[in-house]
């Protein structure tokens, strides 16, 4: 069965820190693409970064340049992704998600919920 | 960045009838556009893409057809379980970008 769990979400304050992780099984994680996709309550969805199978080529919106970094552990099965100086309009559950290429894979996880708030 | 726009926003229906979804690009996306359904408190769950191929599992009622910037996804007869929230998504280029969503909603 194929699995996507992600954790890591947390209340953290204004300018605070936070890493994710989603933990990839039941398919060949290092074969595929992985994005961050985030939903904020009551909002649309918006996705946040991208990286290739092997890592070489990563992308981030705009709203999380310079701020966010993406990376995987082929050898885990897990991806991640480090959000510094958080801001309130960071808060938002958080999917991870494989894609082949950018064309989308069709696994999902459940989400964690970071809220950034004082 | 290429805006996706959906209409209607929300659709009122009834069980058995048709429902038609309309999404829009501002370039071309030539055929790579997915369709996600979403219910509440739930992940996204791919149903399309390359606009028209329907993902392993998903009932041939939901059937996606277009390219260039004009898609459409329709739902040949509204089950109970299909009344949700449905987002188009471009995967032409960086960055992927989602449209704003149409409700499906029981009449």
């Amino acid at each position: 069965e194929v699995q996507l769990v992600e954790s890591g979400g947390m209340l953290v304050q204004p300018g605070g820190s936070l890493r994710l992780s989603c933990e990839a099984s039941g398919f060949s994680f290092r074969n595929y693409a992985m994005k961050w996709v985030r939903q904020a309550p009551g909002k649309g969805l918006e996705c946040v970064s991208y990286i290739s199978s092997g890592g070489g080529t990563i992308y981030y919106a705009d709203s999380v340049k310079g701020r966010f970094t993406i990376s995987r552990d082929n050898a885990k099965n897990s991806l991640f992704l480090q959000m510094n100086a958080l801001r309130g309009e960071d808060t938002a559950v958080y999917y991870c998600a494989s894609l082949r290429g950018l064309q989308p894979h069709g696994f999902w996880g459940q989400g964690t919920l970071v809220t950034v708030s004082s | 960045e290429i805006v996706m726009t959906q209409s209607p926003a929300t659709l009122s229906a009834s069980p058995g009838e048709r429902a038609t979804l309309s999404c829009r690009a501002t370039q071309d996306v030539t055929s790579n556009l997915a369709w996600y359904q979403q219910k509440p408190g739930q992940a996204p769950r791919l149903l399309i893409y390359a606009a028209s191929t329907r993902v392993t599992g998903i009932p041939v009622r939901f059937s996606g057809s277009g390219s260039g910037t004009d898609f459409t996804l329709t739902i040949s007869s509204l089950q109970s379980e299909d009344f949700a929230l449905y987002y188009c998504q471009q995967y032409n280029i960086w960055p992927l970008t989602f449209g704003g969503g149409t409700t499906v909603e029981i009449k």
